[in-house]
């Protein structure tokens, strides 16, 4: 079926250094797409979105792309901190609303 | 401002036994939904509502209702629970044609 999902389960890396967390779509419908960060014991927090009719958003040390050709989203953390640590999903809105379908998600592992 | 707010924040249940899940959000937002997270997945939809007295089915409804009297209440019951159902669930919400969905702090759920 349609899903949303993530390449890899675990990144490191380094205090200070960029990170890229990556997504793979296979719904060509969607209007959205969103990332979210989740801390240990709580819930999603959302980071930043893009519309289907974009390929780049920029937010605070964020920054998302968009392959719609490849149906590929990726999340760039600039600057990582170890404030940055949790686990990272992409999450397609195929509507305004609450209706979303969530990747399976990437740990995100910063050392100092 | 509270925000999204479900209770209990833990509980555990007994085979067959019934229980509601409740979360209630101050912001006034039309939709309001319910998911739940397995270990190391993305969140599920269970049901969802796009107003008061609206609700509808997501991906994984079975085993699950809700109604919706109010705006600001989305109880979630469980009414014969099963270990398939042990869980942490979350409820969230949103404006009408906003894509930005706040979650709630999530209530682990184990059925034994």
């Amino acid at each position: 079926g349609e899903s949303v999902g993530l390449h890899l389960p675990t990144l490191s890396v380094q205090e200070g250094d960029n990170s890229i967390i990556n997504c793979a779509y296979s719904n060509s419908a969607s209007d959205y797409f969103i990332w979210y960060k989740q801390e240990s014991g709580k819930g999603p927090q959302f980071i930043i979105d893009i519309r289907s009719n974009m390929d780049k958003r920029q937010g605070q040390r964020v920054t998302v792309l968009l392959n719609k050709t490849v149906k590929h989203l990726s999340l760039q953390i600039a600057a990582t901190q170890p404030g940055d640590s949790a686990v990272y999903f992409c999450a397609e809105n195929r509507n305004a609303g609450n209706m979303l379908t969530f990747g399976g998600g990437t740990r995100l592992m910063v050392k100092p | 401002n509270a925000g999204v707010t479900q209770t209990p924040k833990f509980q555990v249940l007994k085979t067959g036994q019934s229980m509601t899940l409740q979360c209630a959000q101050d912001m006034n937002h039309e939709y309001m939904s319910w998911y739940r997270q397995d270990p190391g997945m993305g969140l599920r939809l269970i049901h969802y509502s796009v107003g008061a007295g609206i609700t509808d089915q997501g991906e994984v409804p079975n085993g699950y209702n809700v109604s919706r009297s109010t705006t600001e209440d989305f109880p979630l019951r469980l009414l014969s629970a099963a270990p398939s159902q042990t869980s942490v669930y979350f409820c969230a919400s949103s404006w009408t044609g906003g894509n930005t969905i706040y979650f709630g702090e999530g209530s682990w759920l184990t059925v034994v």
